[in-house]
């Protein structure tokens, strides 16, 4: 089945700076590649989503680009806020199936 | 409008109790979903319901048990459970892909489980 390792666990910036979130997955017929958000005591918040037959997207600060030779995919905040700090969650679909995989997390802390 | 609702925020139960969790999306979409998710760990698929009728089940124990009474609502109701179960449980709604599979989900705040 699907695996999504996601790195890295943490990631502490300063407030202005880029971050960059990467994700590798193993199931090379997934198709759909989704992130969330997660503030304490709140469910995942979706905040971009790509599809394998897209390699870049773009919303504002948020970027998402796909290497499906690679089968990795990466989020990238730039100018980061004290209001982006949260948990970030990769996920990957395999084809026709109705399930998320999640990758483990990672933990983004904007420092003012 | 893109809000899932789930009800009760936090429940606390006793290992002998019998309550349910409840869930409810206005978007149209024909998928629903249980997740369970452990503290600083990443969601984990329960169940599936595809057009009202359960698709997915991921092995998990019988004192769990889903149901769909319509396509807006999904409830998971708890009987006899672990200490261990206590989680956050989530909810999520989708549309269905002209093609099968998985569109954007969205998420409901979910319910903080504590059993006793």
């Amino acid at each position: 089945g699907e695996n999504v390792e996601q790195h890295p666990s943490t990631l502490s910036v300063q407030e202005g700076d880029s971050a960059v979130i990467k994700c590798t997955y193993s199931d090379s017929a997934s198709n759909y590649f989704p992130w969330y958000k997660q503030e304490l005591g709140k469910g995942p918040q979706l905040i971009i989503d790509i599809r394998s037959n897209v390699g870049e997207k773009k919303d504002q600060r948020i970027a998402v680009t796909l290497n499906k030779t690679a089968k990795h995919f990466s989020l990238h905040i730039t100018e980061t806020q004290p209001e982006d700090s949260a948990v970030y969650f990769c996920a990957a679909s395999p084809y026709n199936t109705d399930k998320l995989i999640f990758g483990t997390g990672t933990r983004l802390q904007v420092f003012p | 409008d893109t809000e899932v609702t789930q009800t009760p925020k936090h429940l606390v139960m006793g290992m002998t109790n019998k309550k349910s969790l409840k869930c409810e999306q206005h978007m149209g979409h024909r998928a629903m979903y249980w997740y369970k998710q452990k503290a600083k760990k990443p969601p984990e698929l329960m169940f599936v319901y595809s057009y009202e009728k359960l698709s997915i089940n991921e092995s998990v124990p019988s004192r769990f048990s889903p149901e769909c009474p319509n396509s807006s609502l999904l409830n998971l109701h708890l009987h006899a459970l672990q200490p261990e179960d206590s989680a956050l449980y989530l909810c999520a709604s989708s549309q269905i892909t002209s093609g099968g599979g998985t569109d954007t989900q969205y998420f409901g705040p979910g319910t903080r489980l504590t059993v006793l």
